[in-house]
């Protein structure tokens, strides 16, 4: 099976552009969480999506949105671009049945830089 | 308060040794997941090894292993006859079950394997 996949894998953006990340799951897999890791904040979970639906928000912005189409894929978006959300954001994927025992699978990462 | 503490920044190990990165939890949750990922430095966050909090028995997974002192709360990962390959971010995750897909990590111990 193929790997959780995201593109654009960097990006250069500038202070109040805004940004769309996609994210496409490995095959049959309907949950898909979005992280921001930070050097300085490490890790953390923005959100995720099952079934076209938001099931689950960290405490973020409202400057951070996403969404899921039918065929899982999912975007995240974040709007008037600051300084601090030079990140790498990864995505990961799992079946979404299950509760916590599901292993999530993450991509390879976009990592974005805000000028 | 935090929830996944892992209190080694950084450790050296010799190759062909031994070595456990230390992991402690905090949750009121019966039901929980404990995850260990390896991070290289391009970024992907490679799943290692899960531990169910129902598990009795530790988890192991080729050369990975999970020390689960539940009544401590703790869930060190130890990594056997360790490899150069093995030099990278490792992280500490825990999912309980009433959050749906949201991983909680720890910061992280960086590990580097010396020839």
């Amino acid at each position: 099976k193929a790997g959780v996949t995201q593109t654009p894998r960097y990006l250069i953006k500038t202070r109040g552009q805004q940004v769309t990340l996609s994210c496409s799951p490995i095959s049959g897999h309907r949950s898909v969480s979005w992280y921001q890791q930070t050097p300085g904040q490490g890790l953390q979970f923005l959100f995720e999506y099952f079934s076209e639906t938001q099931r689950n928000k960290g405490n973020f912005p409202g400057r951070f949105s996403g969404r899921q189409f039918s065929n899982s894929r999912s975007e995240m978006n974040v709007s008037t671009l600051e300084l601090g959300d030079s990140a790498l954001y990864l995505c990961a994927s799992s079946p979404g049945t299950g509760p916590y025992q599901e292993t999530q699978y993450f991509g390879p990462g976009t990592r974005l830089l805000v000028l | 308060a935090q929830k996944i503490t892992q209190t080694q920044p950084g450790m050296f190990v010799q190759e062909k040794e031994a070595v456990t990165l230390d992991c402690t939890y905090d949750t009121s949750d019966q039901s929980y997941g404990l995850f260990w990922y390896k991070q290289p430095s391009s970024g992907e966050m490679i799943f290692l090894i899960y531990q169910g909090s129902y598990d009795e028995q530790n988890a192991t997974e080729g050369r990975y292993s999970l020390n689960f002192q539940k009544a401590r709360k703790s869930a060190n990962l130890v990594i056997s006859a360790s490899q150069l390959g093995d030099s990278a971010m490792y992280f500490c995750a825990m999912r309980e079950n009433n959050q749906g897909g949201k991983l909680i990590f720890g910061q992280g111990t960086e590990l580097s394997v010396k020839p």
